[in-house]
Order: structure tokens, then sequence, then C-alpha cells
């Protein structure tokens, strides 16, 4: 089946620099991904997703990089703020199925 | 406007007992889907629903766990003789559509379930 992991399990950055949260998936029939963001206590929350055919794309203060040679994508945070503070998850879904698979997540801490 | 709904937000009960946790979707959105999650641990698909068809039971983690939705709107799972390793937050989603590639998941805080 379908795994999910993460480079890393913990990230700490400075409040202003940029992030990188990195993704690797084993399952080369996944064809759009989407990454969320869990604040504590919360649901998971949408924040961009890409397909397949694309290798970039950009939303706000967010960039999400696939490279499906080597089953790898990046979520990229400019200018990184307190409210970032999360745990992203990065879901692949092949065929449109919708059992979407969690890895464990990255958390991501912001200190000032 | 308003997001997934959980009740109750919170949930301790004995062990042996039976629970029932609700979900009430955005309105119009024809899928729902159940995960959990225990402490610091990623989601763990559970059930999904298509109107009101559950064409995937595999996630239930065992036969105490069921879940019904009525009226293509409301949900609830249903934990029966709960054991402790059933505490976690257990997590409501809905989408517009069935696929994942043209609507993304929407979901709820959760309710927080321990059991005792």
């Amino acid at each position: 089946g379908e795994s999910v992991g993460l480079h890393l399990p913990t990230l700490s950055v400075q409040e202003g620099d940029n992030s990188i949260i990195n993704c690797a998936y084993s399952n080369s029939a996944s064809d759009y991904f989407i990454w969320y963001k869990q604040e504590s206590g919360k649901g998971p929350q949408f924040i961009i997703d890409i397909r397949s055919n694309m290798d970039k794309r950009q939303g706000q203060r967010v960039t999400v990089l696939l490279n499906k040679t080597v089953k790898h994508l990046s979520l990229q945070i400019a200018a990184t703020q307190p409210g970032d503070s999360a745990v992203y998850f990065c879901t692949p879904v092949s065929g449109g199925y919708n059992k979407l698979i969690f890895g464990a997540g990255t958390r991501l801490a912001v200190h000032p | 406007g308003a997001g997934v709904s959980q009740s109750p937000s919170n949930k301790v009960t004995e062990k042996g007992k039976d629970v029932e946790l609700r979900c009430d979707p955005i309105s119009g959105h024809t899928a729902l889907y159940w995960y959990r999650q225990s402490l610091g641990q990623g989601l763990e698909f559970l059930i999904y629903f298509q109107g009101n068809s559950a064409p995937d039971k595999s996630g239930l983690p065992s036969d105490r766990f069921s879940a019904e939705r009525t009226g293509g709107s409301v949900s609830t799972l249903t934990i029966q003789r709960t054991q402790q390793e059933d505490s976690a937050v257990y997590l409501c989603a809905s989408s517009l559509v069935l696929r994942q590639g043209d609507s993304p998941l929407h979901f709820g805080n959760g309710t927080r379930l321990t059991v005792t």
C-alpha cells in the first residue's frame, strides 16, 4: 500500500525565515497531492494542492514543488510567522480515491 | 460560513460503555469521512460515505465500530463496549464531491474520546 514519509519530524525556524517541509511518497500512481496544516486542537486545514502534470504551484506565501522522478514533494513557506506553527501533512491521492493517507506529519515550530 | 461541526467536543466514558459521536457536514457536501488520530500520530482512515452509502468500511478497527449517515447529511460513529485503546481524537470531514481532485476535505475540530 501507499506509504508516506517525512524527512524531518520536527522543524524549528526563526520567525521571518523561510521553511521547507519535505515529503516522500511510494505510490508512483499518485497523481494529486494535498498539503494540510493542523494547529493544536483543530482539524487539518487545506493549504495547497498540486496535480502530477505540474512541478510547481504557488499560493500566498506557500509554494509546493513536485518531483515525480524521485517521488518527492516539498512545501515552502516564505517569511514564516508564529501562526504557521502547526503539524503539516502531505497526502498523495491516486485515481481520485478518497482514502487519503496521512503520514505522521512534520511539526513546524516558529521561534520569535 | 458554517464549517463541519462535531459533537461532543470532548467525551469521557468508562470502559465497556457505548458512545456515539456526531458529525454535521457542510451543507451540500455529498461525501463524508471519519478519521481517528491518536496522540502525536497521523490520521487513520476509518470510513467514508458517498451520500448515505459507505462503499469502504475496511478502515473500521473492529466490529465494535459502526457508522451511519442519514438524509445525506448528519453522520454518527458508534463505538460499542469501549476499550482504552479507543481513546483518540475522532475527526470528521466532508467534501463537495467524492473525487479528491475536485474538492479537498474540510475537517471538523474533532471529538476527543477518553476511555477510563
